[in-house]
């Protein structure tokens, strides 16, 4: 069965610091999508990325970038020079060959002025 | 304006009060879904619909239903709820199982 842990349950930074949020993943398939949201104190979810299994390249988009590595089955996701605005709850989301899109227990930021 | 719409928002009701929370999307996606979201468990879906008339469970779907009569709605059905079904609801849908979902903005229940 698949599963995805988020081990970190709540990280506090100062503003402008860098933090990274771990995502590690368990699936036999080798074909599968790993996503992240982001949910905002307002309660909504927001999508930040999408990657397949076969696309192992790195992403950056703006301060944030995405470090994938299939040898450690982990889909971490960086923010650099923090802001207030980051702070929300972050989902790391797996979805391999069945139908089903399996969340991790969230991450939560709060970034402090 | 592309969006998933929940009705309603927030809801308190009694134990064993059957409720219907409504999911309607206006993008034409065939892949909907319902979540719940619990403190420190993440979401977890509940059921998913690939197309038409096409349900299936997922990891928590106990104690509800769905049906998809439509392509654009997706109503979650509690027959009889209890208080462990307290939580707050996620309808999603996206293009295709394998696209990031698009969420409604979720649906505050309590059961007392």
């Amino acid at each position: 069965a698949q599963k995805v842990t988020q081990a970190q349950t709540e990280i506090s930074v100062v503003e402008k610091e860098d933090v990274t949020l771990d995502c590690v993943y368990e699936t036999r398939d080798t074909t599968y999508y790993l996503f992240w949201y982001k949910q905002p104190p307002s309660g909504e979810l927001v999508f930040l990325i999408r990657r397949n299994s076969f696309d192992e390249q790195n992403e950056i988009s703006g301060r944030y970038s995405w470090n994938f590595q299939k040898s450690t089955s982990s889909f971490n996701f960086t923010i650099t020079a923090s802001q207030v605005v980051d702070s929300a709850v972050y989902f790391c989301a797996l979805r391999d060959a069945g139908n089903m899109l399996t969340f991790g227990g969230g991450t939560r930021l709060m970034v402090k002025p | 304006e592309a969006q998933v719409t929940q009705n309603p928002r927030y809801l308190i009701t009694v134990t064993g009060k059957k409720l219907t929370v409504t999911c309607s999307q206006n993008m034409n996606h065939e892949y909907m879904s319902w979540y719940r979201q619990d403190p420190g468990l993440g979401l977890r879906q509940i059921y998913y619909s690939m197309n038409v008339e096409v349900t299936d469970k997922g990891d928590v779907p106990e104690g509800y239903k769905v049906s998809r009569k439509e392509k654009r709605n997706f109503p979650l059905i509690l027959e009889s709820p209890s208080p462990n079904q307290t939580s707050l609801y996620f309808c999603a849908s996206s293009p295709n199982r394998d696209t990031e979902a698009f969420f409604g903005q979720g649906t505050r229940l309590t059961v007392v």
